[in-house]
């Protein structure tokens, strides 16, 4: 069975941490992309990446960095954990080009900044 | 942004159809109609996408409408196990240069089952 995997399923850390969320993919995707769902404001993207060691900013990038060091892994990285980035965060990845493909997702890290 | 609007919650009897609808006026002739599902304490899964004609898969059926401004997503018999968000979203290419599509997900249906 295909699958995007993320390290943790649940995170707690202490505010001004830095914080690493790992996903990574047994596919052979292209494109990779996190996002981080809240209540009432459903999913917002906060970055992706079309190829190794590329990058494209979401619509919430403030407060994230990403790294895509291998196809099939792409880390998102929390300089310095604010208690506003408690979230429950989602990775995903899809094939790129003209075809219409979908997106696979993992479980999602649920993270608490105290 | 291409933006999709839907009802925020409905209802459905077990083992009876059910229609959730989606409004995406803005839509483009090149963006592509997907339906996501998420359970409860899971990330999306893929429902099924369409772009001009209907269409069935194992789990659903997606009517497009002729000027494709709304699409209806069609389950057949609904199931507990069908209880989750639903949602709506235009793949639309969003960065030409980078040669990707982005999905832009919006609030969806939550769709309760009742026994």
């Amino acid at each position: 069975d295909v699958k995007v995997t993320q390290s943790s399923r649940y995170l707690v850390k202490r505010t001004g941490e830095k914080v690493f969320l790992e996903c990574v993919q047994d596919m052979d995707h292209e494109n990779m992309f996190w996002y981080r769902q809240d209540p009432g404001l459903g999913l917002r993207l906060i970055y992706f990446s079309y190829d190794v060691k590329m990058k494209e900013k979401g619509d919430i990038p403030e407060g994230y960095s990403v790294s895509r060091e291998k196809k099939e892994r792409f880390s998102l990285i929390l300089e310095s954990a604010s208690t506003n980035q408690t979230s429950m965060y989602l990775c995903a990845s899809s094939f790129s080009g003209q075809g219409n493909y979908g997106y696979t997702f993992g479980s999602g890290t649920r993270l608490t900044v105290v | 942004d291409a933006k999709t609007t839907q009802p925020n919650s409905m209802e459905s009897n077990e083992e009876e159809p059910v229609h959730l609808p989606c409004n995406h006026s803005t839509i483009s002739g090149t963006d592509y109609i997907h339906w996501y599902r998420q359970l409860p304490s899971q990330g999306p899964e893929y429902v099924i996408h369409g772009l001009t004609s209907n269409v069935n898969n194992r789990m659903a059926s997606l009517a497009i409408a002729e000027d494709r401004k709304s699409s209806t997503l069609i389950l057949h018999r609904a199931t507990l196990r069908d209880a989750a968000v639903y949602y709506c979203i235009l793949r639309v290419w969003a960065y030409s240069g980078a040669g990707s599509y982005q999905l832009t997900f919006g609030k969806g249906t939550k769709l309760s089952v009742i026994p």
